[in-house]
């Protein structure tokens, strides 16, 4: 199946831009979906399609795309952005549905 | 408000079976794909099963697939996944996660809390 690659973690400082990055062929042909996980919780989507932010997420919160690479942006990051994120789109290799990243731990200093 | 409970995790032997549950409410199920995603502990996110709204389109991961049979009844809104042969590597906490279509594009809008199951003797 197809592969999303994402570095396994990321600082910022409090207030500070942080891009995360999503890699993988799939995201030639698909948008990928964003999910912020916090310790002992369930994800929670934070973006999808090209840019699109479910109700109740913050506008410090875009998404973007280019080729092979899907970027997640915090723009101002806060110390509750501290958490792991998740990309995932369709699989484009037609074996499966759908693939997600490893996972981002961003931390924010 | 859409809510997705999930339950019937625990902890089973290696080679044992368990029945995972997921009731659904807030929303009209049966117009809605439904996927099971895990997370094993201090892993990421592994898709493990889809199932379409009608049921009559069916995926696994490679990892389940010839184990673990994935159904829903649309009259009781609810969501199964039926584990068998179950391995270590299968412990993981489960989710259930709706799929949402906008244009082109399709997403987990909305998961469950996810139930634990634990494979061990």
């Amino acid at each position: 199946s197809s592969e999303l690659t994402q570095d396994p973690a990321v600082s910022v400082a409090l207030g500070q831009t942080v891009r995360i990055t999503c890699q993988g062929d799939s995201l030639r042909s698909y948008y990928a979906s964003w999910y912020q996980q916090k310790p002992g919780q369930a994800p929670v989507l934070v973006i999808y399609g090209k840019n699109n932010r479910p109700s109740g997420i913050p506008d410090r919160f875009s998404g973007s795309s280019s080729g092979n690479t899907a970027s997640l942006t915090i723009t101002g990051a806060q110390a509750e952005d501290e958490a792991d994120y998740y990309c995932n789109s369709r699989d484009s290799s037609g074996n499966h549905p759908w693939v997600f990243g490893g996972g981002t731990k961003l931390t924010v200093l | 408000e859409v809510q997705l409970v999930e339950s019937g995790g625990g902890l089973v032997q290696p080679g044992g079976s368990l029945r995972l549950s997921c009731a659904a409410s807030g929303f009209t199920f049966s117009s809605y794909e439904m996927n099971w995603v895990r997370q094993a502990p201090g892993k990421g996110l592994e898709w493990v099963s889809y199932i379409s709204s009608s049921g009559s389109t069916i995926y696994y991961a490679d990892s389940v697939k010839g184990r673990f049979t994935i159904s829903r009844d649309n009259a009781k809104n609810s969501l199964y996944l039926q584990m068998n042969s179950l391995r270590a590597e299968d412990t993981a906490v489960y989710y259930c996660a709706r799929v949402r279509q906008v244009g082109a594009t399709t997403f987990f809008d909305y998961w469950g809390q996810g139930t634990l199951v634990t494979v061990s003797s």
